[in-house]
């Protein structure tokens, strides 16, 4: 398996633009998180998901942030509109189960709003 | 307010001598806790973890010792390899399957 994969790897957009993260999990794993890193804060865990049902989304910064899994091999965090605050790394991660020492995480997308 | 806090942003060490990374907590509820090694333009990979009810647990290189009472943990690297330079997290969770809560990660570099 070619483990988490994330699309872009980096990203640049102007302020009020829409940004769309994507995030494929590892083939069978039940579980998908969305991270946030930045310098201030470090790692953040966003929301995540469950056979494709999101389980807890309480740390969704903001209404502008919203996360869907229409099935289980594909996952998208979407961003309406983009604020510099929002610039950061967003990590994916997937799981076999709910047991943390079982997560990996994708290489990330490093966004950049401008 | 940060509940897993990594007070050293970075620490530089000699190739052979150990390494210790420093994390501290302040939830009394959190109960287990992993540290996670990330290298640059990768994502982090789970090192290795430790339930509250032990006080250390060991893995090869990498040892992490807790200190319930002063809500402190480390994680001790010997000997150290220029290989193991990388970000450092320390994480908490209340139990195994508990949301991790991260610090902001320790810098180490190992030099030869």
């Amino acid at each position: 398996d070619a483990g988490v994969i994330q699309s872009p790897r980096h990203e640049v957009t102007e302020m009020g633009q829409e940004v769309t993260l994507r995030c494929k999990p590892i083939s069978g794993h039940d579980y998908l998180f969305w991270y946030r890193q930045t310098m201030m804060r470090g790692l953040e865990l966003l929301i995540y998901f469950n056979n494709n049902v999101p389980i807890d989304d309480s740390g969704m910064p903001e209404d502008r942030f919203s996360a869907k899994m229409p099935n289980a091999s594909f996952s998208t965090l979407k961003i309406q509109p983009s604020e510099p605050r929002d610039s950061a790394v967003y990590f994916c991660a997937s799981s076999p189960r709910r047991v943390n020492t079982e997560a990996f995480f994708g290489q990330g997308t490093r966004l950049t709003v401008v | 307010d940060q509940q897993v806090k990594q007070n050293s942003p970075s620490l530089s060490v000699q190739e052979g001598r150990i390494s210790i990374l420093n994390c501290d907590y302040t939830n009394s509820m959190f109960d287990y806790f992993l540290w996670y090694k990330k290298y640059p333009a990768e994502g982090p990979t789970f090192l290795i973890s430790i339930s509250s009810i032990k006080d250390k647990n060991e893995d090869g290189r990498f040892t992490v010792f807790l200190n319930k009472s002063a809500k402190h943990l480390s994680l001790h690297i010997v000997p150290s390899q220029p290989g193991d330079s990388a970000v450092y997290f320390c994480a908490a969770s209340r139990g195994s399957q508990g949301n991790l809560i991260f610090g902001k990660g320790t810098k180490l570099s190992v030099k030869p």
